[in-house]
């Protein structure tokens, strides 16, 4: 089982739709976590922290759940700009704290 | 303040050849991480540098694969004797306080290596 794992995708999805995906992670030792973005051949940047009691920013909600260990990124009214890969991150675990892992993406793709 | 610097953007080196990558952090960051990213694939983690030592390489493939992080001037990522399964894109990463909740990672624009 991988580390972090997340549904490649892609998701087609119309504007103004709102998508939501998942990311599984295994290591329940686990305590930072992130999403980032990843538009393609770019540096990935980070879209949001996942708070234990779940978070918002404007149209994306990210929300943890430990007891399954895994999070969630939702998008509310998509625009065509959010058309991108989404990389769940986690923290390796308490011994490792610096150290990322990050999933392979989920590849979201918003159609006129 | 300038973000994370990489460069080149674009490298392509003969099979065998030695290509150097090179990352200077954002200022005020002291830890630099590098990843590898095949296409269509996500990031995997090589190694994580502090100035002047190196933290965790298990993420370094065991043979021409080298990483420093000096004194003075960038963090280098060497790879020897490069062969066609190297060609990727490299991303170096800095960030402030390693190991502190929801620290994030600043991204430079990576070096997109082409072995030929």
């Amino acid at each position: 089982r991988k580390e972090v794992e997340q549904d490649p995708g892609p998701f087609n999805v119309p504007e103004g739709a709102t998508v939501a995906f998942n990311c599984t992670y295994s290591n329940s030792a686990s305590q930072s976590f992130f999403w980032y973005r990843q538009d393609c051949r770019k540096e990935p940047k980070l879209l949001m922290s996942v708070y234990s009691s779940g978070n918002e920013d404007g149209r994306f909600t990210a929300q943890l759940n430990r007891a399954s260990q895994y999070i969630s990124l939702l998008i509310r009214d998509s625009k065509l700009s959010d058309s991108a890969t989404y990389l769940c991150v986690v923290n390796k675990g308490r011994t490792s704290n610096y150290q990322l892992i990050w999933g392979a993406g989920t590849k979201l793709i918003i159609k006129p | 303040n300038a973000g994370v610097m990489q460069n080149p953007r674009h490298l392509v080196r003969r099979r065998g050849q030695e290509a150097r990558l090179r990352c200077s952090p954002m200022k005020g960051h002291s830890h630099v991480y590098w990843y590898r990213q095949l296409p269509e694939e996500g990031l995997k983690f090589m190694v994580y540098l502090q100035k002047e030592n190196i933290i965790d390489e298990s993420g370094m493939p065991k043979e021409r694969f080298s990483a420093e992080f000096p004194k003075e001037g960038p963090s280098i990522l060497r790879i020897q004797q490069v062969v066609r399964g190297d060609s990727a894109a490299y991303f170096c990463a800095s960030s402030p306080i390693p190991g502190a909740n929801h620290t994030e990672a600043f991204f430079g624009q990576g070096t997109r290596l082409t072995v030929v």
